[in-house]
């Protein structure tokens, strides 16, 4: 069974960094790409980037571009989505999900919620 | 790339049918057979049910169908059930593996 599994919700400061996982089971995760999107609360879903973990090729959305680190470790089978300074504004839920490559994200993580407040 | 364009809410009765319109631009619906349809429900990540515009995935009611004309993709749910009632989103690809989602729609089964 396919699964994607994020790491748990995160309360954190601005300015202060923050790196969130999404771990794949139960496919080759070396053979697809996985993508992140945001959801702020309230709002629609917003593409943010992907990598294909056997080579670690990334792509951003120009939206997030510069604001975030796309990063995998395919020894442990795990992407990650990474920020150096937060801001009250990157408060939303992130999730990943898996991209065959066919437009598609077929599988979802179930999201992780980062909360950041002074 | 700019969001696609979604109508905010739509709404029917339970037995009717209801259509979802995604308008994008030449540069992503428009160009490639790649849109894309979540399903979400509150408090929950979403789930795909249409993709390849057309194509529905192992376990999806055949009352979820998908279509394309030029720049606008359209979702329509045949035969509305009340555990349809769910936020929906298009994709499209938008070349170099990247997408771009639609606003989102509120569909309410009345």
């Amino acid at each position: 069974e396919v699964q994607l599994v994020q790491s748990g919700a995160e309360v954190k400061k601005p300015g202060e960094s923050l790196k969130i996982s999404c771990k794949g089971s139960g496919y080759r995760f070396t053979s697809y790409w996985i993508g992140w999107v945001r959801q702020m609360p309230g709002k629609g879903l917003e593409w943010m980037g992907i990598i294909y973990p056997s080579d670690s090729d990334t792509r951003y959305s120009p939206s997030f571009q510069g604001q975030v680190t796309i990063s995998a470790d395919k020894s442990i089978s795990t992407a990650y989505l990474q920020w150096s300074s937060l801001k009250a504004s990157d408060t939303a839920m992130y999730y990943c999900a898996r991209f065959p490559g066919n437009g598609r994200l077929d599988y979802w993580g179930q999201g992780t919620l980062v909360t950041v407040s002074s | 790339q700019s969001a696609l364009t979604q109508p905010p809410s739509a709404s029917g009765s339970p037995g009717q049918s209801v259509t979802i319109s995604c308008t994008g631009t030449s540069s992503d619906v428009g160009s490639y057979n790649y849109v894309s349809w979540y399903q979400q429900h509150p408090g929950k990540a979403p789930k795909v049910v249409i993709y390849e515009v057309s194509k529905r995935p192992s376990g999806v009611p055949e009352r979820f169908s998908g279509s394309k004309s030029g720049n606008t993709a359209s979702l329509t749910v045949s035969g509305l059930q009340a555990e349809d009632e769910a936020d929906y989103y298009c994709s499209s690809y938008a070349g170099n593996n990247n997408l771009v989602f639609g606003g989102g729609t509120k569909l309410t089964v009345l």
